[in-house]
């Protein structure tokens, strides 16, 4: 079985300085992971995801993160946070075992402070 | 690309009333859409899985008499919220993977999701 535990329901962050947001995953065959971003009464946009390649993916929007399997970590951070990044963001898995399924984190709601 | 348009972003109904929802892929065809229930401040829950030419395969609790997928096309799902009641009140979203890829490493692309209203 695949889970996703995100480990901040909230952030609070200044624009200008960075942001993390942290996911750990639980997966029993290598899993994919991906990074959406929500804002209000819309779908979900992918920022980023990590498919086996590179551990440290980089997205769109300066948003990156980095895959620790040691950790079953999938962390994303951004260096400056901007206005525009206040929004809803979900770290997801997917892994073969799970019939194509992704499996949703609890979600991390980010404010931006001017 | 990988565009999926659904329609309608919002929509009020009465309580007793049927709604449907579609999804379509606007660029790329699609075998498999899903769908997903969202309620306030919260994540998404998987309804449906809607699979081109076959029955959907619904997730445990969800009743498929009251949510009923048809996926008549690789570019069209739909969605019908059966007698529709105040708790059925939701955003609903729907997702779909390219249908060249269908891996389970392949991102989906969603929908901007509709807001449901019953009263």
């Amino acid at each position: 079985a695949q889970s996703v535990t995100q480990l901040d329901s909230h952030v609070s962050v200044s624009e200008g300085t960075p942001v993390l947001l942290r996911c750990n995953y639980s997966s029993s065959y290598s899993p994919s992971l991906f990074w959406y971003v929500q804002h209000p009464n819309k779908g979900l946009q992918l920022l980023l995801k990590y498919t086996s390649a590179a551990t440290l993916v980089k997205g769109i929007n300066g948003f990156e993160a980095e895959f620790k399997k040691s950790e079953t970590s999938f962390h994303l951070t951004k260096p400056s946070a901007h206005m525009s990044d206040a929004a809803e963001y979900f770290c997801v898995v997917s892994d073969g075992a799970a019939g194509n399924k992704l499996t949703f984190g609890g979600g991390t709601r980010v404010l931006v402070k001017p | 690309g990988a565009v999926v348009s659904q329609h309608p972003s919002w929509v009020i109904c009465k309580s007793g009333t049927s709604v449907k929802i579609e999804c379509r892929s606007l660029d790329f065809q699609a075998t498999t859409m899903f769908w997903y229930r969202q309620f306030p401040k919260q994540s998404l829950m998987l309804m449906a899985t809607s699979n081109e030419g076959s029955k959907a395969t619904y997730e445990q609790g969800v009743e498929k008499d009251k949510f009923l997928i048809n996926h008549a096309s690789l570019t069209l799902s739909t969605l019908t919220v059966t007698s529709a009641h105040p708790e059925d009140s939701s955003f609903y979203i729907c997702s779909a993977r390219v249908r060249a890829t269908g891996s389970y490493n392949s991102p989906l692309h969603f929908g901007n999701g509709t807001r449901l209203t019953v009263t």
